[in-house]
């Protein structure tokens, strides 16, 4: 089947322990990237990759870093989590895009952090 | 800068009624238009995508959407609303020709009444 998977879906944690969320696409998918999703703002991008070892930083990167080693895999790291970063994370990868644009992405189930 | 609006928060509607959900946008240049759907404890799920030709797109589940250059909105339709059309609702928009990646809206939570 066709996915996009992330662990862990449920994470509480506290502040300034580092913590990695793991994403990955059995679809053999070029581009890939992070979202946050906070109430009342939509969906913001924070990271985005191309390809493997191409990345770049999307809306809201303060406080985060990526890495893409592997086609399949795209990790999202906070190496000092804060309060404010307390929030529902999606990964989602796409095999079409226009300029820095997915043109059609397939989202992961989220990840439910809490930093306290 | 783009940017989407979706003006309404909350839409209800009576099942079998047809829906709309609407979006406006603000982009430079020609548009690229996505509806995506989300089901609670769901990742979002793609319906629909504007890039180019006929104004009226349609999508998955039985879902449309019309693109108005003028009045730069890109509603999302159904003639006839099930139930099981509940979800939160993102329309997105990103400048075609250019560098500038996707902005989506903020949802509109669609309850579709029994």
């Amino acid at each position: 089947e066709a996915q996009v998977t992330q662990n862990p879906r449920y994470l509480i944690t506290v502040t300034g322990k580092k913590l990695t969320v793991t994403c990955s696409q059995n679809m053999n998918h070029e581009y890939m990237s992070w979202y946050r999703q906070d109430p009342g703002l939509g969906l913001r991008q924070i990271y985005y990759s191309m390809n493997v070892e191409v990345t770049d930083k999307g809306d809201v990167p303060e406080g985060y870093k990526v890495s893409r080693k592997e086609k399949r895999n795209f990790p999202l790291i906070l190496e000092s989590p804060s309060p404010n970063q307390t929030s529902l994370y999606f990964c989602a990868s796409s095999s079409r895009w226009s300029g820095r644009a997915p043109l059609e992405q397939y989202f992961g189930p989220g990840t439910r952090l809490t930093v306290t | 800068a783009q940017s989407v609006a979706q003006p309404e928060d909350q839409v209800n509607v009576a099942e079998g009624n047809p829906l709309t959900v609407k979006c406006t946008y603000s982009v430079s240049g020609n548009p690229y238009l996505f509806w995506y759907v989300q089901y609670p404890n769901r990742g979002l799920q793609f319906l629909l995508k504007y890039i180019t030709g006929d104004n009226l797109v349609k999508g998955s589940y039985g879902f449309e959407a019309e693109f108005n250059k003028s009045q730069t909105s890109f509603h999302l339709k159904k003639p006839s609303a099930l139930v099981s059309d509940s979800a939160l609702y993102f329309c997105a928009v990103s400048p075609s020709g250019s560098a500038r990646q996707l902005t989506f809206g903020s949802g509109t939570q669609l309850t579709v009444l029994p």
